[in-house]
């Protein structure tokens, strides 16, 4: 069956402008998590979702981070007023829920200029 | 709370020869342990995982991995390597009541022909 999907792959925004990630994961997957990897660091975690319960955004690093979820499905990162800093690989990952593995999409590279 | 360490940066070996990965945890309760791979412009892929049961965890492409209780250790592990395993490795560890896993700094893996 289909994957993790994230778009855009690729994304190359000026300073201060906002942009908005997306996220398909795999169906049926309750578990939804945003990572984040700098070049050459290990993954940053950032938010996540489980089934209808409120998220834990422990990891948005501030307050220009948001993300939503619909239900199980579909999932958009929101960073507003981007920074240089910003820029990283992000990373979606859906589950089973609990201690199940994840699977991992390809990731959106952010490039803040 | 939860830690990861994997602490070497980069581990070499010759084609065929064994590889280990390491990796220790800390973790209140009973850990729930992980291995990740991520080759050069993929995203990340499971590869095994220790809730419960034996020790020794066998999983995808020929790897396993021990898990040690009395060393709080997670080591990868391989008997013949190949130079296709060449690699960024990420371990994860969750528990504790916590659906987050915490993941380690990554161990980039080269293989020599």
């Amino acid at each position: 069956g289909a994957g993790v999907s994230q778009s855009p792959s690729n994304k190359v925004t000026e300073k201060g402008k906002d942009v908005e990630l997306r996220c398909d994961p795999i169906s049926g997957h309750t578990a939804l998590y945003w990572y984040r990897q700098r070049l050459g660091q290990g993954l940053e975690f950032l938010i996540y979702f489980q089934g209808n319960s409120a998220p834990d955004k422990s990891g948005l690093p501030s307050d220009r981070f948001s993300a939503e979820r619909t239900g199980e499905s579909v999932s958009t990162l929101t960073i507003q007023r981007t920074q240089q800093e910003d820029s990283a690989v992000y990373l979606c990952a859906s589950s089973l829920g609990g201690y199940r593995e994840q699977y991992f999409g390809p990731g959106t590279r952010l490039t803040v200029t | 709370a939860q830690s990861v360490a994997q602490p070497e940066d980069q581990v070499n070996v010759a084609e065929g020869n064994p590889l280990t990965v390491k990796c220790t945890y800390s973790v209140s309760g009973n850990p729930y342990l992980f291995w990740y791979v991520q080759y050069p412009n993929r995203g990340l892929q499971f590869l095994l995982k220790y809730i419960t049961g034996d020790n020794l965890v066998k999983g995808s492409y020929g790897f396993e991995a021990e898990f040690n209780k009395s060393q709080t250790s997670f080591h990868l592990k391989k008997p013949s390597a190949l130079v296709s395993d060449s690699a960024l490795y990420f371990c994860a560890t969750g528990g504790g009541g916590s659906y987050i896993p915490t993941f380690g700094r990554g161990t980039s893996l080269i293989v020599h022909p």
